[in-house]
């Protein structure tokens, strides 16, 4: 069962144009992070949020994390290339975290 | 850069045979978590720990095991490898379990043939 739902799955886009993902639950969570992973490689974490309400700005990144703390956001300005990757959300709780599906970010040249 | 490293990073096995997969972190974090990755479902977590012979099963932990004898080893053994366990295995590890901030290790690929 995901626990986490993550949209969309896939996004295109042409370097330069902004897009944001998306990260919806039904539970509260106590602290919210975003990872991005490349191809043979493990998830690298990005953020983390803990504050319902809160946003984090990481460069070109914008973390927002829901006021009810079931859900967040990540929204890329002018994207490039390089921010190619799986974006992945994940819950925390009880020590342990649950993850979204992910989502399949391609920035064409 | 954590200090995770994984292996074997590559591995062919056949059905029914054991496996083992070695985690090694090097600065003594108390929490280690093992995960399998597969197309469309994300990272699923099927054991971690809290400690040294510490450990607890995760959402998906039927057919593995786990051991921890020392802080820096965390072993995941398929006890009669299936097809069906054909994934990307991940270690990870948490600094602090209150953070939850996890970091991870390159993974192994293992295919079940």
């Amino acid at each position: 069962t995901q626990l986490l739902e993550q949209s969309p799955q896939f996004l295109s886009i042409q370097e330069g144009e902004n897009l944001t993902v998306y990260c919806n639950s039904s539970s509260v969570f106590s602290s919210l992070q975003w990872y991005r992973q490349e191809p043979g490689e493990g998830p690298v974490l990005l953020v983390t949020v803990v504050t319902g309400g809160e946003v984090k700005k990481l460069k070109r990144l914008t973390f927002q994390f829901g006021d009810a703390r079931k859900d967040s956001s990540l929204h890329i300005t002018a994207a490039q290339p390089g921010d190619t990757g799986l974006y992945l959300c994940a819950g925390g709780g009880d020590y342990k975290l649950s993850f979204g599906a992910g989502t399949t970010v391609t920035v064409r040249a | 850069d954590a200090g995770i490293t994984q292996s074997p990073r590559h591995k062919v096995t056949e059905t029914g045979t054991p496996v083992t997969l070695r985690c090694h972190q090097t600065e003594n974090h108390r929490y280690m978590y093992w995960y399998r990755q597969d197309p469309g479902h994300g990272l699923r977590l099927i054991h971690y720990s809290y400690g040294v012979k510490d450990t607890d099963k995760g959402e998906v932990s039927d057919g593995y095991s786990v051991s921890r004898s020392k802080t820096e080893d965390f072993l995941l053994t398929l006890e009669s490898a299936t097809s069906s366990q054909t994934s990307v295995y991940f270690c990870a590890i948490s600094r602090t379990g209150n953070s939850y901030e996890q970091y991870f290790g390159p993974g192994t690929r293992l295919t079940v043939t």
